[in-house]
């Protein structure tokens, strides 16, 4: 297993579009996380899973954001109805329960343009 | 409310000397801190942690001291090497048990330029 991996790297759509980023953590995590990432700041907790069950969600999830992880596996972020104000990178990590230094595993992240 | 502050945007330093990058924090929740190291195109990748029951930890190249009564944490690179050069992220967590298991707070990042 070579890490975590997102697709796609880059989404380009318009305006009110909706799109869908994959998550495919580490196999043995059971922690799966998403944050995004505007230019020049540090990225954002936005929810986590533990297994298929998703803990937490911050408030900057909107209503349009719905995130799943079925099987607790892979993990999907869907955005709907997509504004300008999405544009940003969206980064999944995974870990696992009991890590000793609760280190995240970041994915190279996809990038969302809205034009 | 930016709750981990990174006041310097970036970082130029000769190769062979030290590079300090520094964070501030203003919740005292946070018990855990962690630094990430970023290259371009690239996700942030872990480089050190420590916890609030100690002042230093070190591993190689790299050390991070804190100072709990300041809230503030730095990161000491030594000797600075040309593949250094990245963006470092210093994120906080109310505990190690939560950093694995709950949101990281992240500063906003330094950008690090090791000059040949």
């Amino acid at each position: 297993d070579t890490g975590v991996s997102q697709d796609p790297r880059h989404k380009i759509t318009k305006r009110g579009q909706n799109v869908t980023f994959r998550c495919d953590p580490i196999s043995e995590h059971n922690r799966l996380y998403w944050y995004r990432q505007t230019l020049g700041q540090g990225p954002e907790f936005l929810t986590y899973f533990q297994n298929e069950a998703q803990l937490e969600k911050s408030r900057l999830l909107s209503d349009r954001f719905s995130a799943e992880r079925p099987k607790g596996s892979f993990s999907t972020l869907e955005i709907q109805r997509t504004e300008q104000g999405d544009s940003a990178m969206y980064l999944c990590a995974s870990s696992f329960l009991g890590e000793a230094t609760g280190e995240l595993f970041f994915g190279e992240g996809s990038r969302l343009t809205v034009l | 409310d930016q709750q981990v502050k990174q006041n310097s945007p970036s970082l130029s330093v000769q190769e062979g000397r030290i590079s300090i990058l520094n964070c501030d924090y203003t919740n005292s929740m946070f018990d855990y801190f962690l630094w990430y190291k970023k290259y371009p195109a690239e996700g942030p990748t872990f480089l050190i942690s420590i916890s609030s029951i100690k002042d230093k930890n070190e591993d190689g190249r790299f050390t991070v001291f804190l100072n709990k009564s300041a809230k503030h944490l730095s990161l000491h690179i030594v000797p600075s090497q040309p593949g250094d050069s990245a963006v470092y992220f210093c994120a906080a967590s109310p505990s190690m048990i939560k950093a694995a298991g709950n949101k990281l707070t992240f500063g906003g990042g330094t950008r690090v330029l090791v000059k040949p």
